[in-house]
């Protein structure tokens, strides 16, 4: 099995940066995925990690340490709409596929 | 193509009912996933397809539940004798092989089915 480990719950201040924090422990590893989800609507695709380093797209960044089963995403200057849910997923080989196993995800609150 | 849709978008059911949720993927996409999701909680995988072979199924899956995948291309899942456990948030998610030889094989989730049993 997979265990997936993020805060529950991070606030901040807008303009501000934040990071969270994603610890897995797996098997047959094959990538760790970052969703944005606001409340009510569906997880909408932020970043992907395969190999070990850091990934950057505008303001959000995500971080991949494969011996540590690490990862993080990071925001910079944040702003309102970043509040929402970020969820944390691993994909491992299951059987003979590749399954995303979901983390609780992390509630951000920026306020102002 | 405007994305991953499901239907219906909300459903209120009674115990013991029998119920059928839809999804269609983005047209091109030969890969289709399903997830529950209940509050602050992140989705749990039901099962997996690929094209119509559904090629995995979660362990903690209910012989009550199963979907079908007819044609490859839409997806139905089905829970008999709903029970109040049940009540989640049912999302679908597709993507394409395609990806993979990049690395990535994003999931596109679609805006998923939630479900009140009562």
């Amino acid at each position: 099995g997979q265990n997936i480990d993020q805060p529950t719950e991070m606030t901040a201040t807008e303009g501000a940066i934040v990071q969270i924090n994603c610890t897995y422990q797996t098997s047959g590893f094959n990538g760790l995925f970052w969703y944005q989800q606001h409340a009510g609507e569906a997880p909408t695709f932020l970043s992907y990690n395969v190999l070990d380093g850091l990934e950057e797209k505008g303001r959000f960044s995500s971080f991949l340490s494969r011996s540590k089963g690490y990862s993080y995403l990071l925001l910079k200057e944040l702003q309102m709409k970043d509040s929402a849910s970020y969820l944390c997923a691993v994909r491992a080989i299951q059987g003979g596929s590749y399954i995303p196993t979901f983390g609780r995800g992390t509630s951000l609150i920026v306020h102002p | 193509d405007t994305g991953v849709s499901q239907n219906p978008r909300h459903k209120i059911t009674k115990r013991g009912q029998n119920v059928t949720f839809r999804c269609d993927p983005i047209s091109e996409h030969n890969r289709l996933y399903w997830y529950r999701q209940t509050l602050g909680q992140g989705p749990e995988f039901l099962t997996y397809f690929q094209n119509e072979a559904q090629l995995e199924k979660s362990r903690l899956l209910s012989d009550r539940f199963s979907a079908e995948r007819p044609k490859g291309s839409f997806s139905t899942l089905e829970i008999q004798r709903t029970e109040q456990g049940d009540s989640a948030m049912y999302l679908c998610a597709s993507s394409t092989s395609r990806d993979r030889g990049r690395g990535k094989e994003t999931q596109y989730f679609g805006p998923g089915t939630r479900l009140l049993v009562l």
